[in-house]
């Protein structure tokens, strides 16, 4: 079975700074994709980025970009120029062959003023 | 496009009672799915459809049934609630296939908050 671990239960950041976010996944698959979801406090789930497996090259969606190792299988968020709005629970997901969504238990971002 | 529609938002239940989760998508996405958020648990996959008439089991499935009678609708059904069934429920759709085009990630309805006592 898939795993998706986040090793941070909570992060803060300092508004305007950069933060990391972790993520890590176990699969036997090569062939898969991964995401990074965002959950404000309205509890609705947004799509931040996303990644192709077979694609080496890092996503950017303008302040947000990735990590991505996939030799050691891991998958991590970096948020520059931190605002308030970024503020919300983080959650990492692994998408399998065949559509199934693993997530990870999430990673709740504290921006301070 | 309405996207995802989840209903009820709120609920409140006693223990053995039954209600269904309504979910209804309308995207055309041929793949739905439930999943039940508790905390320091992240998103757990509990039923999900790749098309009208197939439903299969995800990772948390006792205690719910799901049926997909259509392309659009995907109801979760409770028959004999639990407390250990509090949860916040997300239902979700795609489209099939490979890639990560905007249509073959996951959208969410806005969750349905229930309380089992």
């Amino acid at each position: 079975a898939q795993t998706v671990t986040q090793s941070q239960p909570e992060m803060s950041v300092q508004e305007a700074e950069t933060v990391t976010l972790s993520c890590t996944y176990d699969t036997s698959e090569s062939d898969y994709y991964l995401f990074w979801y965002k959950q404000p406090p309205s509890r609705q789930m947004i799509l931040v980025i996303r990644q192709e497996a077979y694609k080496q090259q890092n996503a950017t969606e303008n302040r947000f970009s990735v990590n991505f190792q996939k030799a050691a299988k891991s998958f991590s968020l970096k948020i520059s120029d931190s605002q308030l709005g970024d503020a919300a629970m983080y959650f990492c997901a692994y998408r399998r062959t065949g559509n199934q969504f693993y997530f990870g238990t999430g990673t709740s971002l504290t921006v301070i003023p | 496009n309405a996207g995802v529609t989840q209903t009820p938002k709120f609920q409140v239940l006693k223990t053995g009672q039954s209600m269904t989760l309504q979910c209804a998508q309308d995207m055309n996405h041929e793949y739905m799915s439930w999943y039940r958020q508790d905390p320091g648990m992240g998103l757990r996959l509990i039923h999900y459809s790749v098309g009208a008439g197939i439903t299969d089991q995800g990772e948390v499935p006792n205690g719910y049934n799901v049926s997909r009678s259509t392309t659009e609708d995907f109801p979760l059904r409770l028959l004999s609630a639990a407390p250990s069934q509090t949860s916040v429920y997300f239902c979700a759709s795609s489209r099939l296939g490979q890639g990560i085009s905007g249509a073959n990630v996951l959208t969410f309805g806005a969750g349905s908050r229930l309380t089992v006592l």
